[in-house]
């Protein structure tokens, strides 16, 4: 059955250095990935998409790379912020059926 | 423009009670869904909607019901509710939800977190 593998131990970073977050899979081809953030208490919120023809992609200070050889994808958020502080959740899809399949969720904490 | 609407917030049952948690949204989405969130194991369909009138299970669809009778609403019912239903429930729309439309990028409510006694 497919996989989706997020780091489960938090992410301490020092404000203004480079959150690097993974998310990896198993056993699935998707299409595309997309990112969203989660603050306790709250749903979801969708940050970025990236298909499976893309190599890179990037909003504001947030950067997804996406590498379908590795079964990878990488979030990076520069110059963080306390602001940036919460969970990030990486999410699979595929055209066909179109249900999301999401990871358990990283937790970052951006240290001021 | 308050996007996906989920209510009650909090809810507490006794187990064989049933409820429904009701999701609105007014963004005129196709496409609506639930998924339950536990700790440890992230976020898992429930049921889902590709339009009014039509539904489909998800990857945990035992022990919920739902029914799409128009584009806003989205209505999940616990029939007779147990303890393994404790979890926070999110209901999530999008634009793209229908098999080879594009991709499917969600819309989430705030959640309503029940537990069952």
């Amino acid at each position: 059955s497919q996989k989706i593998e997020q780091n489960s131990e938090a992410l301490n970073i020092q404000e203004g250095k480079t959150a690097t977050l993974t998310c990896n899979y198993t056993n699935y081809s998707p299409a595309y990935l997309q990112w969203y953030r989660q603050d306790p208490g709250r749903g979801p919120v969708f940050l970025l998409l990236i298909r499976e023809n893309e190599k890179e992609k990037r909003k504001e200070r947030l950067k997804v790379t996406f590498d379908t050889t590795l079964k990878q994808s990488l979030f990076h958020i520069t110059a963080s912020q306390p602001a940036d502080s919460a969970t990030y959740l990486c999410a699979l899809g595929s055209y066909g059926n179109n249900r999301l399949a999401f990871g358990k969720g990283n937790q970052v904490v951006v240290i001021p | 423009n308050a996007g996906v609407t989920q209510t009650p917030k909090f809810q507490v049952l006794k187990t064989g009670q049933s409820m429904t948690l009701q999701c609105a949204q007014d963004m005129n989405h196709e496409y609506m869904s639930w998924y339950r969130q536990d700790p440890g194991m992230g976020l898992r369909l429930i049921h889902y909607s590709v339009g009014a009138g039509i539904t489909d299970q998800g990857e945990v669809p035992n022990g919920y019901n739902v029914s799409r009778s128009t584009t806003e609403d989205f209505p999940l019912r616990l029939l007779s509710a147990a303890p393994s239903q404790t979890s926070v429930y999110f209901c999530a729309s999008s634009v793209g939800g229908r098999p080879n439309s594009g991709a499917n990028v969600l819309t989430f409510g705030a959640g309503s977190r029940l537990t069952v006694l």
